[in-house]
């Protein structure tokens, strides 16, 4: 168990549609980072936040926002949901060095999986 | 392009047999990972290395990081059932954020 929690666990919804995936980091963690793993892309860094604020950007589409709460939990969420945006979504947390501008070793939850029909 | 080439993509082996997998790249990393993913899970870091040539150990798992930065090896010895999984390369460029390979799928047979 690495501490960090993701709900939900499993996922199912239909075209067009908007969910949100939730993530609380380890306790003590002041950065969240957001990925996507697919079969065919492998795993995707996709925004990273620390403290609430967005520290570095990856492959996140316009359609997709993330947001992290004054009590450190995050929110990544998925709008005008699209058949490949079908992946797991794993959110990972770290202490956070130098208000997260150094890498640090991160901890990753157990992942959404979002099937869109 | 993948920035971090893995190769194989799949290995089946038996129990006992040793194994080694690949992470390539064209470009340098300053640091590289590797994780361990099990399904239904998410990755699990086994070891970071940061010095060209430097080999790490953990176990029966034998880390090495290539002289120019630039590539990766992960040798496991003696295999069990219990290494299978997805492992995952996974290389840092100065304060960057990290570029995962595709993995590796790992079956290890009794």
């Amino acid at each position: 168990d690495s501490g960090v929690t993701q709900t939900p666990k499993h996922l199912i919804t239909a075209t067009g549609q908007r969910v949100t995936l939730r993530c609380s980091p380890r306790s003590g963690d002041l950065s969240v980072y957001w990925y996507q793993q697919s079969l065919d892309q492998g795993l995707q860094f996709l925004i990273q936040y620390y403290n609430g604020e967005e520290r570095a950007k990856g492959n996140i589409l316009e359609r997709f926002s993330a947001q992290q709460f004054p009590d450190l939990h995050s929110e990544l969420n998925l709008s005008s949901l699209e058949l490949g945006d079908s992946a797991l979504y794993f959110c990972a947390s770290s202490v956070g060095l130098a208000g997260g501008l150094i890498p640090d070793t991160q901890y990753f939850g157990p992942g959404t999986r979002l099937t869109v029909l | 392009t993948q920035l971090l080439e893995q190769s194989p993509q799949f290995l089946s082996i038996q129990e006992g047999e040793n194994l080694t997998v690949y992470c390539n790249s064209s470009s340098v990393f300053s640091s590289l990972q590797w994780y361990r993913q099990e399904p239904g899970e998410g990755p699990v870091l086994l070891v970071t290395v940061v010095t060209g040539g430097e080999v790490k150990k953990l176990k029966r798992l034998t880390f090495q990081f290539g002289d120019a930065r630039k590539d990766s090896s992960l040798h496991i010895t003696a295999a069990q059932p219990g290494d299978t999984g997805l492992y995952l390369c996974a290389g840092q460029r100065g304060y960057s954020t990290l570029t995962f390979g595709k993995g590796t799928m790992l079956l290890v047979s009794p």
